[in-house]
């Protein structure tokens, strides 16, 4: 059965700071690892998926790595805003009997004040 | 393109009641997956439907059901409704094929149970 965690589970920072968002996951066999945002009572955004057979995804300020046989991925989020503000959910998604079927970590909940 | 819609919103009801909600995946996509989000307990995956089928399913009890029709769109019900239901119940679609499918969100529906 996939777990996936987050670290930390919150992180307040100043404007302008680079900051790492950590995801592990227990199973390996993963098809893809997917980042989301949330804001406060939303719905969730895509920010990035990164396939089973990549090490990183690259999307503007945000960077997103994989290292499948650790279990584990990073955001990256350079030279943060206030807009950035919101919580930030990794997702792992795989095959088999499993397929269609994202698990999500319980999130890191990011405070970039100005 | 337009996005994944959910109604209603918003819903009030008492314990006991059953609710049914509705989601409408991005035109072309044909598979629609439900989550259940609490404080306590994150995104937790209910079921994923795929061309009219259930292809998978979430361990929620039976009181727990959905259908998808021939458009696509599809349905959430929950009987006998009781107070731990109250959450935000997200759908997501995406085109239900191959590995490398971004899934995406819906603004949600917040059920309040009484």
């Amino acid at each position: 059965k996939q777990e996936v965690t987050q670290i930390p589970a919150a992180l307040s920072v100043p404007e302008g700071e680079n900051l790492v968002l950590n995801c592990s996951f227990t199973d390996s066999a993963i098809y893809n690892l997917q980042w989301f945002r949330q804001d406060p009572g939303k719905g969730l955004t895509s920010l990035l998926l990164i396939q089973s057979s990549q090490r990183e995804q690259t999307s503007g300020r945000l960077n997103a790595s994989l290292d499948k046989s650790s279990g584990r991925s990073t955001l990256y989020i350079a030279a943060s805003q206030p807009g950035d503000s919101a919580t930030y959910l990794c997702a792992a998604f795989q095959g088999g009997t499993s397929y269609g079927k994202l698990t999500f970590g319980q999130g890191t909940i990011l405070t970039v004040h100005p | 393109k337009a996005g994944v819609t959910q109604t209603p919103r918003y819903l009030i009801k008492t314990r006991g009641q059953q609710v049914t909600l509705s989601c409408s995946p991005i035109s072309g996509h044909r598979s629609v997956s439900w989550y259940q989000q609490t404080p306590g307990q994150g995104l937790q995956f209910l079921f994923e439907y795929f061309s009219e089928t259930q292809r998978n399913k979430g361990n929620f009890p039976g009181r727990f059901s959905g259908r998808q029709f021939s458009n696509s769109r599809s349905e959430m019900n929950v009987s006998t409704l009781e107070l731990g239901d109250s959450a935000l119940y997200l759908c997501a679609s995406s085109t239900g094929q191959g590995r490398q499918e971004t899934q995406y969100f819906g603004p949600g529906t917040r059920l309040l149970v009484l």
